[in-house]
C-alpha cells in the first residue's frame, strides 16, 4: 500500500518561512493535497492539487510536489499558524494521509 | 453554506456496533463523492472509507468487512456502519466531502467521537 511520510515535527520563528514536507514514491505523479487541524477542531483544506488555494486560505500558503516530495510553505509564519498539518494523497480509488508535522511557532 | 453533521456516536463495548451519520445541508451529497476519515485519541488523520455509487465502495483494510458506508439521497445523509468494533476503532470519526472540481476534501463535519470499551 501506498505511504506517505511526514516528520513529526518542525519549528519556526515569527515572521520566518516553515517547510513542511511530504515524501512518497512518485509523489510528485499524483496531486497532494494539505490541510492544517488545530486543537479540538477539524481539519482545514489549505492546498489542494499541489499548489492551488481555497478561497479564504491566507497567500502565505503555499505548495509544491515535485519527485518523491511534496511540499508546503507557509511564508511570514503567524502564531496563528501553529497547528498539525497532513498530507494527503491518492492511491488508486483509495485515500492516504501522512501521518502528520507539528508546527511550532516560537 | 456547506454544512456537516455527524451524530450517532458514543460508547460501545467491544464486539458491538454502532452506525454513525453524516446529514449535509447546503449541497447535495448524491452530486459528490463522500468519505470517513477518523483521528484516534492524540494520533493523526486515517482515511476509512468513501462511497462512489451504490455499486463502488472502498474501505481501509483495517476495517474491511467490519464497516459498511452508505447513503440515502432522500436525507441527504451519509452512513458508516460498524460491526465488531474493536477498541483499537476508538476515535473521532469525521465525515468530508470531496470536491468535484478534483481529488481533495473540501469540506468537514464537526467529528462524532467513538469509544469501544468494556
Amino acid at each position: 500500500s501506498y505511504e506517505l511520510t511526514q516528520a513529526p515535527s518542525v519549528s519556526v520563528s515569527p515572521g520566518q518561512a516553515a517547510s513542511i514536507t511530504c515524501s512518497g514514491e512518485k509523489l510528485g505523479e499524483r496531486f497532494a493535497s494539505w490541510y492544517q487541524q488545530k486543537p479540538g477542531q477539524s481539519p482545514v483544506l489549505v492546498i489542494y492539487q499541489d499548489t492551488k488555494r481555497p478561497s479564504g486560505i491566507a497567500e502565505r500558503f503555499s505548495g509544491s510536489n515535485s519527485g518523491n516530495t511534496a511540499t508546503l510553505t507557509i511564508s511570514g509564519t503567524q502564531a496563528m499558524d501553529e497547528a498539525d498539518y497532513y498530507c494527503q494523497a491518492w492511491d488508486s480509488s483509495t485515500a492516504v494521509f501522512g501521518g502528520g508535522t507539528k508546527l511550532t511557532v516560537l | 453554506e456547506v454544512q456537516l453533521v455527524e451524530t450517532g456516536g458514543g460508547l460501545v463495548q467491544p464486539g458491538g456496533s454502532l452506525t454513525l451519520s453524516c446529514a449535509a445541508s447546503g449541497f447535495t451529497v448524491s452530486d459528490h463523492y463522500m468519505t470517513w476519515v477518523r483521528q484516534a485519541p492524540g494520533k493523526g488523520l486515517e482515511w476509512v472509507s468513501i462511497f462512489y455509487s451504490a455499486d463502488i465502495t472502498y474501505n481501509a483494510d483495517s476495517v474491511k468487512g467490519r464497516f459498511t458506508i452508505s447513503r440515502d439521497n432522500s436525507k441527504n445523509t451519509l452512513y458508516l456502519q460498524m460491526n465488531s468494533l474493536r477498541p483499537e476503532d476508538t476515535a473521532t470519526y469525521y465525515c468530508a466531502r470531496v470536491a468535484r472540481s478534483g481529488w481533495y476534501f473540501d469540506s468537514w463535519g464537526q467529528g462524532n467521537l467513538v469509544t469501544v470499551s468494556s
